[in-house]
């Protein structure tokens, strides 16, 4: 089955602590990113992928650092996490040339 | 600086009734619109979408109409079920951005 997996799916952690969160699509896909939902806000870009070793900042890339040393995989990672950093996270892939993003099913992070 | 808005939060409508869901844009660099819908614990998924060279998109129960003079567009499902219960998003994309520019959602529940 086609498909962008995210873990964890919920994850509390404290203030300062590094974490990473895991991205991984099976569709070949060469474009990934991640966007975080808040309330009123929508989705922003947070960082995106054209391809492997290939990466850019989005709308609000402070505080976080991705890499893409494989096709497949797009972690998250964040240093040294802040509560400003509590949010719902998805990463999403697509083929290039095409819009259509798909996405996993989510990252709830809590930043106490 | 909000590019792309859905002023409504919440719609409700009755089932096998018509739902308008509405968004605007401030950005007349957009060329490509694109709706998702989400269900909760789930990541948005594609549901149509439209080139700016058109001005209607149809698949099925839904319709995406784009209206360029006023930066306006609007999905309509006809008729309306249960399952269409969800939040949906509007999405736009400049060419070579590599991002999309969501709305903030519109929460659609369809009662029976």
């Amino acid at each position: 089955e086609a498909q962008v997996t995210q873990n964890p799916r919920y994850l509390i952690t404290v203030t300062g602590k590094k974490l990473t969160v895991t991205c991984s699509q099976n569709m070949n896909h060469e474009y990934m990113s991640w966007y975080r939902q808040d309330p009123g806000l929508g989705l922003r870009q947070i960082y995106y992928s054209m391809n492997v070793e290939v990466t850019d900042k989005g709308d609000v890339p402070e505080g976080y650092k991705v890499s893409r040393k494989e096709k497949r995989n797009f972690p998250l990672i964040l240093e040294s996490p802040s509560p400003n950093q509590t949010s719902l996270y998805f990463c999403a892939s697509r083929r290039s040339g095409n819009e259509k993003l798909f996405f996993g099913s989510g990252t709830q992070l809590s930043v106490l | 600086d909000q590019q792309v808005k859905q002023n409504s939060p919440s719609l409700s409508v009755q089932e096998g009734r018509i739902s308008i869901l509405n968004c605007d844009y401030t950005n007349s660099m957009f060329d490509y619109f694109l709706w998702y819908k989400k269900y909760p614990a789930e990541g948005p998924t594609f549901l149509i979408s439209i080139s700016s060279i058109k001005d209607k998109n149809e698949d099925g129960r839904f319709t995406v109409f784009l209206n360029k003079s006023a930066k306006h567009l609007s999905l309509h499902i006809v008729p309306s079920q249960p399952g269409d219960s969800a939040v949906y998003f509007c999405a736009a994309s400049i060419p070579g951005a590599q991002k999309l520019v969501f709305g903030q959602g519109t929460r659609l529940t369809i009662n029976p």
